[in-house]
């Protein structure tokens, strides 16, 4: 079974500027999240997806990040325009098991100059 | 508290038992769960328990939960170098699941 892709793995970029990370969940996966995780920290959700409906985004800021997932499957995570602070990884988690076990993908590193 | 916490660091001796901790904040979290994370890599589910239990073996792994205290520990027997790695204690809070900071593994020769 292969597991949850992600892309790009590293992105340097300047603030200011726009970024897009690209998640593909486990197929049959029907709930998606999205999460940051801060060097030294444990993951904070972003954003969670049941199918291409949003169940919850209340950390995202909204006003520079934005999620979507269209079709129910793949789904982006944008930020415009990046600031010094979200230098941090973008991890990607799909699930579908009764006990909300979540798989993980490998993650995107951002770092913002 | 507002946070699951966890200690930071734990360094122990190969073939020793490491015991990793964890305090989470809501009694009501259905399942509380232990993840490791390797270097350049996501985390990686090891065992969950259920709320309703207070132990849980899986081979070198041994969950305990004591769920008065709102205490979680992770126990492995005979460590490896191979374990050394970051372990996140989590647990399912309204519906999200909320992790700790971490506790950095490592394991000596």
């Amino acid at each position: 079974e292969a597991g949850v892709a992600q892309s790009p793995r590293y992105k340097i970029i300047e603030k200011r500027q726009s970024v897009a990370f690209w998640c593909n969940p486990i197929s049959g996966h029907a709930t998606l999240y999205w999460y940051q995780q801060i060097l030294g920290q444990g993951p904070k959700l972003l954003i969670q997806f049941q199918n291409n409906g949003v169940v919850d985004d209340s950390q995202l800021p909204k006003d520079r990040f934005s999620a979507e997932r269209l079709k129910g499957v793949d789904s982006t995570l944008k930020i415009q325009p990046a600031k010094l602070e979200d230098s941090a990884v973008y991890l990607c988690a799909s699930g579908a098991t009764t006990y909300n076990e979540q798989f993980f993908g490998p993650g995107t590193r951002l770092t913002v100059l | 508290g507002e946070d699951v916490e966890q200690s930071l660091f734990l360094s122990v001796r190969e073939g020793d038992s490491s015991v990793i901790n964890c305090t989470y904040t809501d009694s009501s979290s259905t399942y509380l769960y232990w993840y490791k994370q390797e270097p350049g890599a996501g985390l990686q589910l090891l065992t969950y328990i259920f709320s309703n239990m207070d132990m849980k073996q899986d081979q070198r792994l041994t969950v305990l939960l004591n769920k008065k205290d709102k205490h979680l520990s992770l126990r492995i027997a005979d460590t490896q170098t191979g374990d050394s790695a970051i372990y996140f204690c989590a647990e399912t809070y309204n519906n999200d699941m909320r992790f700790g900071a971490g506790t950095r593994l490592t394991v000596k020769p």
